[in-house]
């Protein structure tokens, strides 16, 4: 079965340091979203593509890159991890021409920087 | 820009009990409206989607329907069970946004046994 799958699952860090986290969707879909979700703010999109090479910042971009270099994997960067990044991200994927475009979501990456 | 809010934020009710969910978008130029469940400690699961021709969708104990006009969708679920204790997120795509969704904060079911 086609899914979406993210690793590491936890993650602890330390202020300062790059950290990946890694998306990775076998549902050949060309847009891919990433979000982080926090008590107070719900879920609120940070970096987003709609196919290989294609990038867009959300509302919360700053301190994050993504790059999509194949149509399965949108990895997200922090470049200098800082405690305010310490939140649950979440990647999703979607398809202009399948089931109205329905997002489908990982498992989520809890990450802690301390 | 769109907002999305959902009322209550959390809600308690005994097993059995049919319950109303409520999400209000403040742009009613939608392409479609999206129901989701999650789990705590998981991601988030797709329950129905209504495309904004439509005014209603089913699936199994779950109704969703759909009033743009009024910047309206309710998630009806009926004869409630323990195990539909969850959050449940609406999220909506506009017209002018893409794919991307814009989420509410969520209601927070629980059901008592």
């Amino acid at each position: 079965d086609a899914e979406i799958t993210q690793s590491p699952r936890h993650k602890i860090t330390e202020t300062g340091r790059q950290v990946t986290l890694a998306c990775h969707q076998t549902w050949n879909h060309n847009n891919m979203f990433w979000y982080r979700q926090d008590l107070g703010h719900g879920l609120r999109l940070i970096h987003y593509s709609y196919g290989v090479h294609d990038t867009n910042k959300g509302e919360v971009s700053d301190g994050y890159s993504v790059s999509r270099s194949n149509t399965e994997d949108l990895p997200l960067t922090l470049e200098s991890a800082a405690s305010s990044q310490t939140s649950v991200y979440f990647c999703a994927s979607s398809d202009e021409n399948r089931r109205y475009n329905e997002q489908f979501f990982g498992p989520g990456t809890r990450l802690t920087v301390l | 820009k769109q907002e999305v809010t959902q009322i209550p934020a959390a809600l308690s009710v005994p097993e059995g009990e049919n319950l109303v969910l409520n999400c209000s978008f403040t742009d009613s130029a939608i392409y479609n409206l999206q129901w989701f469940r999650q789990d705590p400690g998981k991601g988030l699961t797709s329950l129905l989607l209504i495309q904004s021709s439509q005014r209603e969708q089913t699936s199994g104990r779950l109704n969703a329907s759909l009033d743009k006009s009024s910047g309206r969708s309710t998630l009806y679920i009926a004869a409630s069970q323990p195990g539909d204790s969850a959050t449940y997120l609406c999220a909506v795509k506009t017209e002018t946004s893409g794919s991307r969704l814009t989420f509410g904060e969520g209601t927070q079911l629980t059901v008592n046994p």
